[in-house]
């Protein structure tokens, strides 16, 4: 597509409750990343995929955020038990590959609001 | 690891004044540093990158920035802003692994 894609733009859910947040990133970027963005706060990093392998998870908060990559395409970001300390917003961005160190280019973002 | 710290959480400016965003970098290894852009309520749009080359590098915007290798900095500069340019501003860098890292950014509010 033209852009990276992201859904759903708004999600709100109870607390305890799983949520899916997905990501279609730019066709042919092979790397993606997932970041968090809680209000008034920086760019927190989550993982990073190369292809369909992440080599980087380490910004993972918790074993209740898991995240998978399938075809070296779109990305579902998984949330269990969902806290009220998970609303944020959810950016996924994509760049073309590890070699080549371009710019990585940003969805709108998925705002998560735990109730 | 890298860091990258930004001095400043928010900057008030008047209109038609200049703009500078202070960044500090932390790596053992070579990075390209990046800003980045974000307008209420909308993601990030890159503003400029700086690869290789020279060290000044113009952006979107009328926006640029300097690499000083020595002191370790990519300070943003905007000889006039205007109220359009209301929004925060990031400054990241990447090194081996392609890992984005962030600084915590910059409130610029423009004044009229």
């Amino acid at each position: 597509g033209a852009g990276v894609s992201q859904s759903p733009s708004n999600k709100v859910t109870e607390k305890g409750k799983d949520v899916e947040l997905r990501c279609d990133p730019i066709s042919g970027h092979t790397a993606l990343y997932w970041y968090r963005q809680s209000l008034g706060q920086g760019l927190e990093f989550l993982i990073y995929f190369q292809g369909n392998s992440a080599p980087d998870k380490s910004g993972l908060p918790s074993d209740r955020f898991s995240a998978e990559r399938t075809g070296g395409s779109v990305s579902t970001l998984t949330i269990q038990r969902t806290q009220q300390e998970d609303s944020a917003v959810y950016l996924c961005a994509s760049s073309l590959g590890d070699r080549r160190r371009t710019e990585a280019f940003f969805g709108q973002g998925t705002r998560l609001t735990v109730v | 690891a890298q860091s990258v710290t930004q001095l400043d959480s928010q900057v008030p400016v008047f209109e038609e004044a200049p703009v500078e965003l202070r960044c500090n970098y932390s790596s053992s290894v070579s990075v390209y540093l990046f800003w980045y852009v974000q307008y209420p309520n909308q993601g990030l749009q890159l503003l400029l990158k700086y690869l290789s080359g020279s060290t000044l590098v113009k952006g979107i915007n009328g926006f640029e920035a300097e690499f000083n290798k020595s002191q370790t900095s990519f300070h943003l500069r905007k000889p006039s802003v205007h109220i359009s340019d209301t929004a925060e501003y990031f400054c990241a860098v990447q090194a081996a692994g392609n890992k984005l890292t962030f600084g915590g950014g910059t409130r610029v509010l423009v004044k009229p």
